[in-house]
């Protein structure tokens, strides 16, 4: 059973279309995150929930808007996506948001923004 | 959150030792020590933390400088399937969102 999973696991679009990238843990953790990896393999936090509570919120552009539905779930949703947001986006989860503790991750999905 | 400067590259042949180093030089007391892994194509993978004292897991073991100015990350025998990039990241204990800044790290390549 995959412990934190993403879908999709790649996504080609055109420039300004509007697309969502969704996550799920089956551990139940209370803490889920995003993080983007970009062309020079530099991972970066964007957002972080606890219980379905944004608890942090990097500075991301408000393109992106992160949705969680309960807290097994944590999705991406980017608006008029732009070049550069081609990259590899992450899920993970945590026990607690608080640490120090394991941060399990997902198996990335690759955008490609044309 | 503290600094953490590990080699670009480093390179072991198969079945050896191999000690990956980090230099914290700025870390301060409150800063936990982690390492994680990230495999060609995937995630990052938990490897091991620790704050003063060295640490053991079955994945790996953690030495950890007396002034905590520098660690070594030791994984006791190498396997193709450790060839990675390491990462080792300081991070402050918080109780409002831990998330992990995480560096260029050390490409590992291993060797048969």
């Amino acid at each position: 059973d995959t412990a934190v999973s993403q879908t999709p696991k790649y996504l080609v679009t055109q420039m300004g279309n509007d697309k969502s990238i969704k996550c799920e843990q089956n551990l139940g953790h209370d803490t889920m995150y995003w993080y983007k990896q970009d062309s020079k393999k530099f991972l970066k936090i964007m957002f972080s929930y606890n219980n379905k509570e944004l608890i942090i919120n990097e500075t991301v552009p408000n393109r992106f808007s992160p949705k969680s539905p309960d807290k097994a779930h944590l999705n991406l949703h980017i608006n008029s996506l732009e070049l550069g947001d081609s990259a590899v986006y992450f899920c993970a989860s945590s026990l607690i948001s608080g640490g120090p503790n394991e941060q399990f991750f997902g198996p990335g999905t690759r955008l490609t923004v044309l | 959150d503290a600094k953490t400067t590990q080699p670009n590259s480093m390179e072991s042949n198969e079945e050896e030792p191999v000690h990956l180093p980090c230099n914290h030089s700025t870390i301060s007391g409150t800063d936990y020590i982690h390492w994680y892994r990230q495999l060609p194509s995937q995630g990052p993978e938990y490897v091991i933390h620790g704050l003063t004292s060295n640490v053991n897991n079955r994945m790996a073991s953690l030495a950890i400088a007396e002034d905590r100015k520098s660690s070594t990350l030791i994984l006791h025998r190498a396997t193709l399937r450790d060839a990675a990039v390491y990462y080792c990241i300081l991070r402050a204990y918080s109780n409002s969102g831990y998330a992990l800044n995480f560096g260029k790290g050390t490409s590992l390549l291993v060797t048969p």
